[in-house]
């Protein structure tokens, strides 16, 4: 168990919809990371934020977005889904700041199927 | 920008063989390197990380990973390989600036045979 919670595990739901997927990080976790995995894409990055600010940004689509929030727990909103957005999506935490780097850990994924 | 090849997506090893998996990065600077395994269903683990310093690092579950400037890789390896040690290991690279973004390989997938 990494300490990084994810909800929920499973998320099944039609084209065009909105989702939102919740993440803690680990206890003094200041940042927290998202990540996609998908059968043609594999793992890649979609965004970080550092304590409440968006930190940096990856290969994350303008339908995708994610905010932290003063407890330090993240929401991803993916909205106007496709069938090609299913896939199982990471959280990751990580003490790093900007003058550290320091490893990341990952919570179990919620995996989106969309019918 | 940075880059991870992991040039075997499938292996196979029998119990008890050695095992090596391979993998080749790209980054100007002195990278941070990791290895992750996910077992069926999971999440990623982090097996072992090199920041700096001594280039043989020594992981959980027996693995170890060397650093090799000159070859630009850090690959894998555990002497003796446990049935439990099938799944799907993945190559990670980490850069400061511009976030702390990790950069994976396309993984390899490990069948062990009994």
């Amino acid at each position: 168990d990494s300490g990084v919670t994810q909800t929920p595990k499973h998320l099944i739901t039609a084209t065009g919809q909105r989702v939102t997927l919740r993440c803690s990080p680990r206890s003094g976790d200041l940042s927290v990371y998202w990540y996609q995995q998908s059968l043609d894409q594999g793992l890649q990055f979609l965004i970080q934020y550092y304590n409440g600010e968006e930190r940096a940004k990856g290969n994350i689509l303008e339908r995708f977005s994610a905010q932290q929030f003063p407890d330090l727990h993240s929401e991803l909103n993916l909205s106007s889904l496709e069938l090609g957005d299913s896939a199982l999506y990471f959280c990751a935490s990580s003490i790093a700041g900007a003058l550290s780097y320091n490893e990341q850990f990952f919570g179990p994924g919620t995996r989106l199927t969309v019918l | 920008a940075q880059s991870v090849t992991q040039p075997d997506i499938h292996i196979t090893v029998s119990e008890g063989a050695s095992l090596e998996l391979r993998c080749n990065y790209s980054y100007g600077a002195t990278p941070y390197l990791f290895w992750y395994v996910q077992s069926p269903g999971q999440g990623l683990q982090l097996l072992l990380k090199y920041f700096s310093g001594d280039t043989l690092v020594q992981g959980i579950k027996g693995f170890e990973a060397e650093f090799k400037r000159s070859q630009s890789s850090f690959n894998l390896r555990k002497p003796s390989v446990h049935w439990s040690d099938a799944a799907e290991y993945f190559c990670a690279v980490g850069a400061m600036g511009g976030g702390n973004k990790l950069t994976f390989g396309t993984g390899t997938q490990l069948k062990v045979e009994l």
